[in-house]
C-alpha cells in the first residue's frame, strides 16, 4: 500500500468551475498535511497547510482534512487556466528528530479556457 | 537572492565524472534537505540536515555524498553515477526539522550518460 495516494489524472475542468483534488494516506500518526503546486519543469511550491480536522480557506483554495477517514482534499474555486499544474499532497511521518514529508505522485489538473 | 537557490540548473555528466550540486537558502532556516524526483514517482527524500548535522540518510547509495558546511549551504557531491540516477534533484529548507512546511529550490536537472 502506498503511503500517500493520489489519482494521477489528468483532471480536466472548464474555466470558472470548482476543481476537487483528493488524497488518502496510510499513517494514522500523521499530524500535518500540505498541498504543493508544481508547474511543468518547475519545483514544488507550498500553497496550503492544514493541521486539524475541518476546512481551511485561503483565497480560492480550501483544504479539507478528515483524520478518521485519513483523507485530505483541495478545492480550487473559480479555476483559471493558470491553475493548470500538478498538485502534490504531502503528509508528515514522525521520524526520530524530524518530521519527514511523504509525498504522493501528484494529480495533474488541466483547466480549459 | 531570496528563497532557496540551486546551481547548476542543468547538468550532463558521464558515469566516470565527479560533479557537485550546490544549494543556498536565504530564509534563515535551520534544516535543509535533498530530494530526488523521477518521472512517475513520488518525491524521494535523500538526506536531512539540522543545524548542519546530518540527521537522516534515507538508504542513499554512497555515490551520492552530501556536505553541509553551515545551515545556509548544502552540497551534493556526485561520482560514478548510473544512468538511472538521471532525475531532478531538489533542495529544500524549513525553519527546523520538526516543521513540516518546506520550501524548495528550482532544482538541478541531472542527466547521466
Amino acid at each position: 500500500q502506498k503511503e500517500v495516494e493520489q489519482n494521477s489524472g489528468p483532471l480536466s475542468v472548464p474555466e470558472g468551475a470548482i476543481a476537487s483534488l483528493n488524497c488518502t494516506y496510510s499513517d494514522r500518526g500523521s499530524q500535518s498535511f500540505f498541498w504543493y503546486r508544481q508547474y511543468s519543469g518547475k519545483s514544488p511550491e507550498l500553497i496550503m497547510s492544514i493541521y486539524s480536522n475541518g476546512d481551511k480557506e485561503d483565497g480560492r483554495f480550501t483544504a479539507q482534512l478528515n483524520k478518521a477517514s485519513q483523507y485530505v482534499s483541495l478545492l480550487i474555486r473559480d479555476s483559471q487556466p493558470s491553475d493548470s499544474a500538478t498538485y502534490l499532497c504531502a503528509v508528515t511521518s514522525l521520524n526520530t528528530g524530524f518530521q519527514k514529508l511523504v509525498f504522493g505522485t501528484g494529480t495533474r489538473l488541466l483547466v480549459s479556457p | 537572492e531570496t528563497g532557496v537557490t540551486q546551481t547548476p540548473r542543468h547538468l550532463v555528466m558521464g558515469m566516470t565524472n565527479k560533479k557537485s550540486l550546490k544549494c543556498e537558502q536565504h530564509l534563515g532556516h535551520n534544516a535543509m534537505y535533498w530530494y530526488k524526483q523521477s518521472a512517475k514517482k513520488p518525491l524521494e527524500l535523500m538526506f536531512v540536515y539540522n543545524f548542519k548535522e546530518q540527521t537522516e540518510n534515507n538508504s542513499v547509495p554512497s555515490r551520492f555524498s552530501p556536505e553541509c558546511p553551515n545551515s545556509s549551504h548544502l552540497f551534493l557531491h556526485l561520482h560514478t553515477l548510473q544512468p538511472e540516477d538521471s532525475a531532478l534533484y531538489l533542495c529544500a529548507s524549513s525553519q527546523d526539522p520538526t516543521e513540516g512546511e518546506q520550501y524548495f529550490g528550482p532544482g538541478t536537472r541531472l542527466t547521466v550518460t
